[in-house]
């Protein structure tokens, strides 16, 4: 199927720092995602996102964090500063032209705040 | 606020018998369940999408929706030592189309 690529794979950073995950989406979709999972929990949904504004976020979207696909490119999640409890694996998604078609998945990117 | 649980926890059968999953969620007024499956390390990959009460196949893949008992299901037919992964049921619908809820999901192994 659609391919979602994540970069990097696993991100170890000390708490305060910032750090931007990249989400590399399926070429022709336009709806973007982000979702957080901590080990041993359900996957949680972060944020999408849609010509270039936020469509919907949760309580988990705190104000440290911030979503960007500049010039079509990577599509981003900025977390500054981190905090401890922002260790999780995060996964990114896209889905084509409707909001509710299928979100595509990338394999995470897992981030631990030291 | 939407609720997804999953049972059950963990699974195992023999390769060849049927294997069924359960889904239940809260909001009567979802409309969009999809199952997918984890392979360790991995990204998600979507097994069937289901929008209307009764069945969907997808080959070995078969969704079962009832709205008004809150439930889906998954079966998978014949289900080879590959099909070993995590299984997540996954909703949307009512008042956010954008976002899915996922249960915890089950993790099934299947034994040769």
């Amino acid at each position: 199927g659609p391919k979602v690529l994540q970069i990097p794979s696993h991100q170890i950073i000390d708490m305060g720092q910032m750090v931007t995950l990249n989400c590399d989406p399926v070429s022709n979709h336009l709806y973007f995602y982000w979702y957080k999972q901590i080990l041993g929990q359900q996957m949680e949904f972060l944020v999408n996102f849609y010509n270039g504004k936020v469509m919907e976020k949760s309580k988990l979207f705190k104000d440290q964090f911030s979503v960007e696909r500049p010039d079509g490119s990577y599509f981003t999640l900025k977390i500054q500063p981190t905090a401890l409890e922002d260790s999780a694996v995060y996964f990114c998604a896209s889905s084509s032209l409707q909001a509710g078609d299928t979100q595509y998945f990338g394999p995470g990117t897992r981030l631990l705040v030291l | 606020q939407q609720k997804v649980q999953q049972s059950p926890e963990s699974l195992t059968v023999s390769e060849g018998a049927m294997a069924s999953l359960n889904c239940t969620f809260s909001d009567g007024t979802s409309n969009n369940f999809r199952w997918y499956r984890q392979h360790s390390a991995k990204g998600l990959e979507v097994l069937v999408s289901i929008f209307s009460d009764g069945e969907k196949e997808e080959g070995r893949f078969t969704a079962h929706l009832n709205r008004a008992n809150l439930h889906v299901s998954l079966h998978i037919r014949e289900p080879q030592p590959s099909d070993s992964a995590v299984y997540l049921c996954a909703v949307s619908g009512g008042g956010s189309n954008y976002k899915l809820t996922f249960g915890k999901g089950t993790l099934l192994t299947v034994t040769p």
